[in-house]
């Protein structure tokens, strides 16, 4: 079946940390991988994504993912977190026929100062 | 260039009524894609249209449907509503061929 994984549903950091958010994914196609933020009352704003290529995949706003396949893994991370990165974080893969994304529970996360 | 734009923003409704939705894609984009999202199931995937034609649909009941009109402008309709249809209700936009979705700022309905 094909599904994603985020291990934490919170997480907490204190602004200026480094920040690692997980994500697992099972897919039977080549996966396309996907991070989405999401401040309170608003849509999904795309992060990053991998298609091919690089493993190492930069984003918008500092952060970036790497595709690990022997490990089914695509992790965000961001080595310095602002007080503004507070918001949900949704790990999503795509691909093969079907045109529409899944997406995994999201990780929330609360920033400290 | 605007990006996806969903009306109306907010609505509540009763239990039984019926309600339509409607997102306006980015210009050029031809395929739209409709998402639930609610706290507990998180977020899933409605339905996909590409050129008026439904070419994917999730696991949701018949009283669940949409439309696409050949400007690419979609809407989707809830008949007989019920409480656990209260969510956020997400529409996405894609170029044709491509997987990355751009999403508009979502519907947040309210079913008393």
């Amino acid at each position: 079946a094909q599904s994603v994984t985020q291990p934490d549903i919170h997480i907490t950091v204190s602004e200026g940390a480094s920040l690692e958010l997980r994500c697992n994914y099972s897919y039977g196609a080549t996966p396309y991988l996907f991070w989405y933020v999401q401040s309170p009352g608003q849509g999904l704003q795309l992060l990053l994504k991998y298609f091919s290529g690089d493993t190492l995949v930069q984003g918008i706003k500092g952060f970036e993912a790497e595709f690990k396949r022997s490990q089914s893994s695509f992790n965000l991370r961001k080595p310095s977190v602002h007080w503004s990165d507070a918001a949900e974080y949704f790990c999503a893969v795509g691909g093969g026929s079907q045109g529409n994304l899944i997406f995994g529970k999201g990780t929330k996360l609360s920033v400290k100062p | 260039k605007a990006g996806v734009t969903q009306t109306p923003r907010y609505l509540i409704k009763t239990r039984g009524q019926q309600v339509t939705l409607s997102c306006s894609p980015i210009s050029g984009h031809r395929s739209v894609s409709w998402y639930q999202q609610t706290p507990g199931q998180g977020l899933q995937f409605l339905f996909e249209y590409f050129s008026e034609t439904q070419r994917n649909k999730g696991n949701f009941p018949g009283r669940f449907s949409g439309r696409q009109f050949s400007n690419s402008r979609s809407e989707m309709n809830v008949s007989t509503l019920e409480l656990g249809d209260s969510a956020l209700y997400l529409c996405a936009s894609s170029r044709t061929g491509d997987y990355e979705q751009f999403f508009g700022p979502g519907t947040r309905l309210t079913v008393l």
